[in-house]
């Protein structure tokens, strides 16, 4: 079954510091894609980024990166240059390709405070 | 672009009464998620639906059920209302045209509709 473990449930960071947020994974479908999404406070989700299974590289998207290694079933994001904005719940899921159609399972969260 | 609109925001029921939430997705996206966020569960999947059918469902009971309409909205509903059906209730809509497109199972979320039951 899959699964998705956020082993940090709140970090510190200090403004303009990067920091890294766990997330390890378990699945036995050969696809998949890892996605992070970010809460603010207001409660809306936000996606950052996303990294396919068969992906060669590690995603980016501005400031975000994924960490990915495929063997160890871990996909950490990485933060860099942190702002007080980025102080939120940051969300790791995943989707599985060829078997459970549409449904995305998340972590338990981690609640990234930024100080400043 | 409008974004994933969910109605009502807020509502407050009591034990035993039902009640029906509704999520407009972004138009174009034809899959729509619901998910249940609690402090104690976290962001709990509910179902998926997608061209109008119930591609997955969560581990909930029968009293939570949905559907999907022709032009995608979707609405959920909960019979017998429980103290521990207070919630944060996300709906999500996506392409969903397969995981190797990135881009198309990224899901983008509502605000959510928060309900109290008392």
């Amino acid at each position: 079954a899959q699964k998705i473990t956020q082993t940090q449930p709140g970090m510190f960071v200090q403004e303009k510091e990067a920091v890294t947020l766990d997330c390890t994974y378990d699945t036995s479908d050969p696809s998949y894609g890892l996605f992070w999404y970010k809460q603010p406070s207001s409660g809306e989700m936000i996606f950052l980024i996303y990294q396919g299974s068969y992906d060669q590289q590690n995603a980016t998207e501005g400031r975000y990166s994924l960490n990915f290694q495929k063997a160890r079933k871990s996909a950490n994001l990485v933060i860099s240059a942190s702002q007080l904005g980025d102080s939120a719940m940051y969300f790791c899921a995943m989707r599985e390709g060829s078997t459970n159609a549409g449904k995305s399972t998340f972590g338990d969260g981690t609640t990234l405070t930024v100080k400043p | 672009k409008a974004g994933v609109t969910q109605t009502p925001r807020y509502l407050i029921k009591t034990r035993g009464q039902q009640v029906t939430l509704s999520c407009s997705p972004i138009s174009g996206h034809r899959s729509v998620s619901w998910y249940q966020q609690t402090p104690g569960q976290g962001l709990q999947f509910l179902f998926e639906y997608f061209s109008e059918t119930q591609r997955n469902k969560g581990n909930f009971p029968g009293r939570f059920s949905g559907r999907q309409f022709s032009n995608s909205r979707s609405e959920m509903n909960v019979s017998t209302l429980e103290l521990g059906d207070s919630a944060l209730y996300l709906c999500a809509s996506s392409l969903a045209a397969g995981i190797g497109l990135a881009g198309a199972n990224v899901l983008t979320f509502g605000a959510g509709s928060r309900l109290t039951v008392l």
